[in-house]
């Protein structure tokens, strides 16, 4: 079956834009998170969603950050005034929750954001 | 959240055993241990998990110490393609949010 996909896969932007990235989870996954990995670093934490919960926003940088996930499906993340630091791969991953076994994340191919 | 400690990068000649270690010091009695990696230009990938017994499967092994302050993922014969960063992480009641630390880099040599 088709897995975590995202797009663009590549975006270039100036700073001081917008833009929005959009994930489409697997499926029926409850669970859906979105990371940021700059080159060389670890994944940084941003966002989580799970049913229709209240989101954990815990890892969002900064206000210019936010996320959505319309009807527990597809999410999309939005950066506001792009800055140069904001340039990294977005990476979405998303999870089906349930009782019994680990419930493993699948990861998306990420996108990848330059501002220049 | 309680942390997990790993090397920063470790290395490991092709068809030999690899010892990944993690330290998990202020881990809870609900606290999952999780192993994924993440190969070059791609999203990371599941390993393995366990709670308190060792567990096998067919990409690695985990073992647990028993007072589960650690735990080391074991590549039971490194191939060129082991080559990635491994993450070891602590998922709290299995089914909650998941914060990657740096990991450690992998390097296999032929």
């Amino acid at each position: 079956g088709a897995g975590v996909s995202q797009s663009p896969s590549n975006k270039v932007t100036e700073k001081g834009k917008d833009v929005e990235l959009r994930c489409d989870p697997i499926s029926g996954h409850t669970a859906l998170y979105w990371y940021r990995q700059s080159l060389g670093q670890g994944l940084e934490f941003l966002i989580y969603f799970q049913g229709n919960s209240a989101p954990d926003k815990s890892g969002l940088p900064s206000d210019r950050f936010s996320a959505e996930r319309t009807g527990g499906s597809v999410s999309t993340l939005t950066i506001q005034r792009t800055q140069q630091e904001d340039s990294a791969v977005y990476l979405c991953a998303s999870r089906p929750v349930g009782s019994g076994s680990y419930n493993e994340q699948f990861f998306g191919p990420g996108t990848r954001l330059t501002v220049l | 959240d309680a942390k997990t400690t790993q090397p920063n990068s470790m290395e490991s000649n092709e068809e030999e055993p690899v010892h990944l270690p993690c330290n998990h010091s202020t881990i809870s009695g609900t606290d999952y241990i999780h192993w994924y990696r993440q190969l070059p230009s791609q999203g990371p990938e599941y390993v393995i998990h366990g709670l308190t017994s060792n567990v096998n499967n067919r990409m690695a092994s985990l073992a647990i110490a028993e007072d589960r302050k650690s735990s080391t993922l074991i590549l039971h014969r490194a191939t060129l393609r082991d080559a990635a960063v491994y993450y070891c992480i602590l998922m709290w009641n299995n089914n909650n949010d998941m914060r990657f630390g740096a990991g450690t880099r992998l390097t296999v040599k032929p």
